[in-house]
């Protein structure tokens, strides 16, 4: 059974760090395409990273050069580390598998809320 | 950037009626790159439809989709209770993106 685990959210001053992980079973991540994605309190569903098997990262322009995606094969998991973080980057955060033919996200995460406040 | 757009906003209906739920994209997406998402409260997003018209495993065929180009539906044939939540639409021509979202609430 596939599953995907999100932790490390939690409450951060703006400026500050966050390394979101998403721990997978039931498939293996480095042979998979993965992403992350993103929803503000109240609000819709927005696309943050994606990593590819071949290692390709791709990522908003909301969040480029702020975010970094990554994985760990040994531990099946994936990761986003978040710096310099800002008070609209307040979510809850997916991870999500790619379909690798389609390109639609079959599977999703619990969602972890990281909370950018002083 | 491909932008969609979801309309309405919100739909007012009674359980049992029809559902038809509207996704325009700012320029043309491949059938194969379009899909639909419902959410529930609290829950993360769930697939119902992939490729446009290809029902995601486990979901009641009262869900269809169809549409091609830049305008694509999301049809409920008739709903049920548990049908009364938000949907989204998302493709992934370049960067993915999903729609505002609709959200069906009882009339």
């Amino acid at each position: 059974e596939v599953q995907l685990v999100e932790s490390g959210g939690g409450l951060v001053q703006p400026g500050g760090s966050l390394r979101l992980s998403c721990a997978a079973s039931g498939f293996i991540v480095s042979s998979s395409y993965m992403s992350w994605v993103r929803q503000a309190p109240g609000k819709g569903l927005e696309w943050v990273s994606v990593l590819y098997s071949g290692g390709d990262t791709y990522y908003a322009d909301s969040v480029k050069g702020r975010f970094t995606i990554s994985r760990h094969d040994s531990k099946n998991t994936l990761y986003l580390q978040m710096n310099s973080l800002r008070a609209e980057d307040t979510a809850v955060y997916y991870c999500a598998r790619v379909d690798s033919w389609n390109y639609y996200f079959d599977y999703w995460g619990q969602g972890t809320l990281v909370t950018v406040s002083s | 950037e491909i932008v969609l757009t979801q309309s309405p906003g919100t739909l007012s209906l009674s359980p049992g009626e029809r559902a038809t739920l509207s996704c325009r994209a700012s320029q043309s997406v491949s059938s194969s790159y379009l899909a639909w998402y419902q959410q529930k409260p609290g829950q993360a997003p769930r697939l119902l439809i992939y490729s446009a018209s290809s029902r995601a495993t486990g979901i009641p065929d009262r869900f269809s989709g169809s549409g091609s180009g830049t305008d694509f539906t999301l049809t409920i044939s008739r709903l049920e209770p548990e049908d009364f939540v938000v949907y989204y639409c998302q493709q992934y021509g370049g960067s993915p993106a999903f729609g505002q979202g609709t959200k069906v609430e009882i009339k």
